[in-house]
């Protein structure tokens, strides 16, 4: 059981580049989300999908566009690369309910130069 | 804006004690609450969840729930190196759309 599976682990872009990061999971969970972490920032929501053909903003938005492919997979995309984007960014999903949790992907290492 | 405070730490106990974290939330509608563990360079994992007033307990690990207060804390009995790490509290509403705090550095002393 493979759990939250992001691809790739480490990329180096230029900036104005763009890319997209992709993340699958194989838990049947409903909602999936986009987080990137900066030191001393903690986690930070980027965007999250309640649930597939849903898509919703979070806290840092702006510079990312995602896609809920299907009810298995969520990818971000940066279509013009910044610095300020340098970041680690996990995939998560869960499932809504009162016992929700939320279970995190292994993280992208992601360098704008 | 949904807002979850935490020390950021370090913070150093000798091996054996009890490490205490503490966390803050700003919104009276939050609904469950979370401690993650985050190793370096590794990806949160769950450690414990609470999600009405009170205290619960897990291992060597207690959460305490305070809605009124609305304040959240882990306690670590009996403190072990590998306990080193950086502790994520969380807190979600609508059932949804988790909200991180910026974490608390614990460092545990042989």
């Amino acid at each position: 059981n493979a759990g939250v599976t992001q691809t790739p682990k480490f990329q180096v872009l230029k900036t104005g580049q763009s890319m997209t990061l992709q993340c699958a999971q194989d838990m049947n969970h409903n909602s999936m989300y986009w987080y990137r972490q900066d030191p001393g920032m903690g986690l930070r929501l980027i965007y999250y999908s309640a649930s597939e053909g849903t898509t919703d903003k979070g806290e840092v938005p702006n510079g990312y566009n995602v896609s809920r492919l299907n009810k298995r997979e969520f990818s971000l995309r940066l279509e013009s690369a910044a610095p300020s984007q340098t970041s680690v960014y996990f995939c998560a999903s869960s499932e809504p309910g009162h016992n929700e949790k939320l279970f995190f992907g292994s993280g992208t290492q992601l360098s704008v130069l | 804006q949904k807002e979850v405070e935490q020390n950021s730490g370090p913070l150093s106990v000798p091996e054996g004690a009890i490490a205490s974290l503490n966390c803050t939330y700003s919104d009276r509608g939050s609904q469950s609450f979370f401690w993650y563990r985050q190793y370096s360079g590794k990806s949160p994992e769950l450690i414990m969840s609470i999600y009405s007033n009170g205290d619960k307990e897990d291992g060597r690990f207690t959460a305490q729930l305070n809605k009124a207060s609305q304040y959240v804390s882990l306690l670590i009995r009996d403190s072990q190196p590998s306990d080193s790490a950086t502790y994520l509290c969380a807190v979600t509403y609508n059932f949804n759309k988790f909200y991180f705090g910026s974490g608390t550095k614990l460092n545990v002393k042989p």
